[in-house]
């Protein structure tokens, strides 16, 4: 069975404490890997697809890498603006539906 | 740009009730989706959508209808509200393949008392 599990499911750093959220995956034939940001009371916004084991996006303070099996989503000298719940999804066979991982809450503190 | 705009934001229905969740996006995207999402649980797709007059089943469409009779718009219907149909729903477009990222709009809290 396909499936998508995200960690921590919080994480509570201060400002300026580097770390990385895991995001691990079991599918057969994966198309895409995505992470999108949700702040609270917001629908989710699209940050990365990484497509192939050994790429790597950045934007801003985040860094998305892919392997095999798993995504890290690091960040670097993270700002109170950076809280919110990260989402990790998986395309993968011969549909476009994604399956979403449940979520790292991030929580930065000044 | 609008972008996705889902009405309404919060709604209070009693068992058996049936109503209606829009969802209009402006960006001319082939692919929209529903989803409802639940405390520790991933986004779980309801129905989706690739074009005009073609719609599909997700992973949990029991109880729920959509139909696709333009490209900008995708409503979801309840047809009777159930308490296991509270949850907080959004409402999704992207180009096809959704290899882009998706758009989605702004959620509808639904309370089922």
């Amino acid at each position: 069975e396909d499936q998508v599990t995200q960690s921590p499911e919080a994480l509570r750093l201060q400002e300026g404490e580097s770390s990385s959220l895991n995001c691990s995956y079991t599918v057969s034939g994966l198309r895409g890997l995505f992470w999108y940001r949700q702040d609270p009371g917001k629908g989710p916004e699209f940050l990365f697809t990484l497509y192939s084991a050994g790429e790597e996006k950045e934007k801003e303070r985040l860094k998305a890498t892919l392997t095999k099996k798993e995504s890290f989503l690091h960040i670097t000298a993270p700002k109170p603006e950076d809280s919110a719940t990260y989402l990790c999804a998986v395309q993968a066979g011969s549909n476009y539906q994604l399956i979403w991982g449940a979520g790292t809450k991030l929580i930065i503190k000044p | 740009n609008a972008g996705v705009t889902q009405t309404p934001k919060f709604q209070v229905l009693k068992t058996g009730q049936s109503m209606t969740l829009q969802c209009a996006q402006d960006m001319n995207h082939e692919y929209m989706s529903w989803y409802r999402q639940d405390p520790g649980m991933g986004l779980r797709l309801i129905h989706y959508s690739v074009g005009a007059g073609i719609t599909d089943q997700g992973e949990v469409p029991n109880g729920y209808n959509v139909s696709r009779s333009t490209t900008e718009d995708f409503p979801l219907r309840l047809l009777s509200a159930a308490p296991s149909q509270t949850s907080v729903y959004f409402c999704a477009s992207s180009y096809s393949g959704q290899r882009a990222g998706a758009f989605f709009g702004q959620g509808t809290r639904l309370t089922v008392v």
